[in-house]
């Protein structure tokens, strides 16, 4: 109901293979995050996107990429990934407007690199 | 990089029992988040607080911003099991991006 889906829910991949989620939003919202929550981390900025084809790095953008050509996608990929990317990856949307709007989250994927 | 501190880590109280759990930063914010989040699922907002001094209530949950911006509790009332879950402070500093603490982990006992 909250009109956001990630894509995978899960997922198992091996050490050096590309992987890409997919975060899909019906809002048509302009701010779309991607974070990744590990234990003792809390959730960290990987990439943010401002707009479509704008895009700009979190604290922890190394080894991801990101892109939208489209409002309602944004792609977060993993060039190789490696074991320190497992990890469970949150989509969150935000609307137009100042930092005292919420975000709305995705479920989340869980990946594992193996 | 802005850092939130939240406390504590770990709480686990009986059903009935008031509690109160604590975000603090170094940095003022321009705008203060909480969430709540249950196992396998994304955090949900719970509350946006904006102005300091400003205390919000949700049901039995209050919310607090500090005066000088720096800081915000979040007091639970007569707490019941389905409170449990992770509570996360968030915090804007004047910019598009959202840093969050590391999370209390509440466990409400029957």
């Amino acid at each position: 109901d909250a009109g956001i889906t990630q894509s995978p829910r899960h997922k198992v991949t091996e050490t050096g293979t590309p992987v890409t989620l997919r975060c899909h939003q019906t809002e048509n919202h302009r701010y779309m995050y991607w974070y990744r929550q590990d234990p003792g981390h809390g959730l960290r900025l990987i990439h943010y996107s401002y707009g479509v084809k704008d895009t700009d790095k979190g604290e922890v953008s190394d080894g991801y990429s990101v892109s939208r050509s489209k409002t309602e996608d944004f792609l977060l990929t993993l060039e190789s990934a490696t074991s320190s990317q497992t990890s469970v990856y949150f989509c969150a949307i935000r609307p137009t407007g100042t930092s005292g709007y919420g975000y709305t989250f995705g479920s989340g994927t869980r990946l594992t690199v193996v | 990089t802005q850092l939130l501190e939240q406390s504590p880590q770990f709480l686990s109280i009986q059903e009935g029992e008031n509690l109160t759990v604590y975000c603090n930063s170094s940095s003022v914010f321009s705008s203060l988040q909480w969430y709540r989040q249950e196992p396998g699922e994304g955090p949900v907002l719970l509350v946006t607080v904006v102005t300091g001094g400003e205390v919000k209530k949700l049901k039995r949950l209050t919310f607090q911003f500090g005066d000088a911006r720096k800081d915000s509790s979040l007091h639970i009332t007569a707490a019941q099991p389905g409170d449990t879950g992770l509570y996360l402070c968030a915090g804007a500093f004047g910019n598009e991006k959202l840093t969050f603490g590391t999370g209390t982990r509440l466990t409400i006992i029957p």
